[in-house]
């Protein structure tokens, strides 16, 4: 089974701060996950790599497929970016539901 | 609908007491996820189905747990002689194909509360 582990749990900045959240995996996958869960619950999937980099708006998701870790990075952050971030891999070989990791609680101050 | 549904949103029930819980997928989407959320647990895969079949069951925690999906579209997960540990926030997720790499679209959810 595959154990995604995800750092900080837990991550308080200022409006305008460079953002990084990690995300490691122990079995090698197929596909790895991004997800933004707002206060009110909705689960919005922002990224789905399986290698290299991704940009979307102030958003860049990186994947290093050797070691088995990724990082979901915020530029110029701003209050609307609080939320809770997921990291989930789609791990194949059968088992084609998603592992989720604990998620990265984020909030940003004004 | 543009977006994956649920419904209710909100169900609270006796301990003992069946519920069955409704997702109305995107249209089109072939491939249909169950995945549930307790407070202190994070989300976990339940079931998944592929058209109507359900080729990946592992993730349901007890016989008690069932799930169809008729007509490749709505799915309905079942829970038997509810129990409170059953409480959770269970999510819907569907995706166009059944690939691995595909986007997965998240419903709201139903808070499910087990007294």
């Amino acid at each position: 089974k595959n154990e995604v582990e995800q750092s900080p749990q837990n991550l308080t900045a200022q409006e305008g701060e460079f953002i990084t959240i990690n995300c490691s995996y122990s079995v090698g996958i197929s596909a790895l996950h991004w997800l933004q869960q707002h206060p009110g619950g909705g689960i919005v999937s922002l990224f789905m790599l399986s290698s290299g980099k991704k940009k979307h708006g102030r958003l860049i998701a990186t994947i290093n497929i050797q070691e088995k870790h990724s990082s979901l990075h915020i530029t110029a952050s701003h209050p609307r970016d609080s939320a809770v971030y997921i990291c989930a891999v789609n791990s194949g070989g059968g088992a084609d539901g998603l592992t989720f990791g604990k998620g990265t609680h984020l909030i940003i101050q004004p | 609908g543009a977006g994956v549904s649920q419904s209710p949103s909100n169900k609270v029930t006796e301990k003992g007491k069946d519920v069955e819980l409704r997702c109305d997928p995107i249209s089109g989407h072939t491939a249909l996820y169950w995945y549930r959320q307790s407070l202190g647990q994070g989300l976990e895969f339940l079931i998944y189905f592929q058209g109507n079949s359900a080729p990946d069951k592992s993730g349901l925690p007890s016989d008690r747990f069932s799930a169809e999906r008729t007509g490749g579209s709505v799915s309905t997960l079942t829970i038997q002689r509810t129990q409170q540990e059953d409480s959770a926030v269970y999510l819907c997720a569907s995706s166009l194909m059944r690939h691995l790499t595909d986007t997965q679209y998240f419903g709201p959810g139903t808070r499910l509360t087990v007294l």
